[in-house]
């Protein structure tokens, strides 16, 4: 089954974008990459997933590199509220398992 | 939108009693998870439901067991609790295929 690895912590800027790198080098064809974040100890929050292509909504944008190998979640301008800890997870092949690591902790700074 | 219940959010309970955690969904997803989260640590899959009627191990699943009560609802139950299954408790649900998964605020078990 894929995993992911990413950089345990990691500091933005207020009002900057914020960059995620998650390297998930054995991804198979057919899985999608997920992110989550989760606030203090609150219930994991979806964000955005895809599989080949860029994606985009309201709280995110998910770049996918053409390899699949890796990927960057990019929080365009981070407020304060956007400090959590925020994981990159590939879905098992069996699609039911969800492979959580210990993700990567993003401090926004004022 | 209510979306995925969880209680009790809070249990104290002492080594070897009994506890069942509930969880319900009201999106009518199919599949249904139980995961762990201990300090500092990311969420471990302890059960899932793929559908209804059926149920299917985890990474960590020793020392639970669950119900799949109907599409709504999943229960896990700590039949002899232990001061190892402290922690925080998430049940969560989604739709099928690439749809992602929805959690619940979690419920907090501490034994001593």
């Amino acid at each position: 089954d894929a995993k992911t690895t990413q950089p345990p912590s990691m500091d933005c800027a207020e009002g900057r974008a914020a960059n995620l790198p998650c390297n998930h080098s054995t991804i198979s064809g057919n899985e999608y990459v997920y992110w989550y974040r989760q606030i203090h100890s609150q219930g994991p929050q979806y964000i955005i997933h895809g599989l080949k292509n860029n994606e985009t909504n309201e709280m995110a944008s998910l770049i996918i590199t053409e390899d699949r190998k890796s990927s960057t979640l990019i929080l365009p301008h981070a407020t304060l509220r956007d400090t959590a800890v925020y994981y990159c997870i590939v879905r098992s092949n069996t699609g039911n398992q969800f492979y959580f690591g210990t993700g990567t902790s993003l401090t926004v700074i004022p | 939108n209510a979306g995925v219940t969880q209680t009790p959010k809070f249990q104290v309970l002492k080594t070897g009693q009994s506890m069942t955690l509930q969880c319900a969904q009201d999106m009518n997803h199919n599949s249904m998870y139980w995961y762990r989260q201990d300090p500092g640590m990311g969420l471990r899959l302890i059960y899932y439901s793929a559908s209804e009627g059926t149920t299917d191990k985890g990474e960590v699943p020793n020392g639970y067991n669950v119900s799949r009560l109907n599409k709504r609802e999943f229960s896990l139950r700590l039949e002899s609790a232990a001061p190892s299954q402290t922690s925080v408790y998430f049940c969560a649900s989604r739709e099928q295929g690439s749809q992602p998964q929805h959690f619940g605020d979690g419920t907090r078990l501490s034994i001593l």
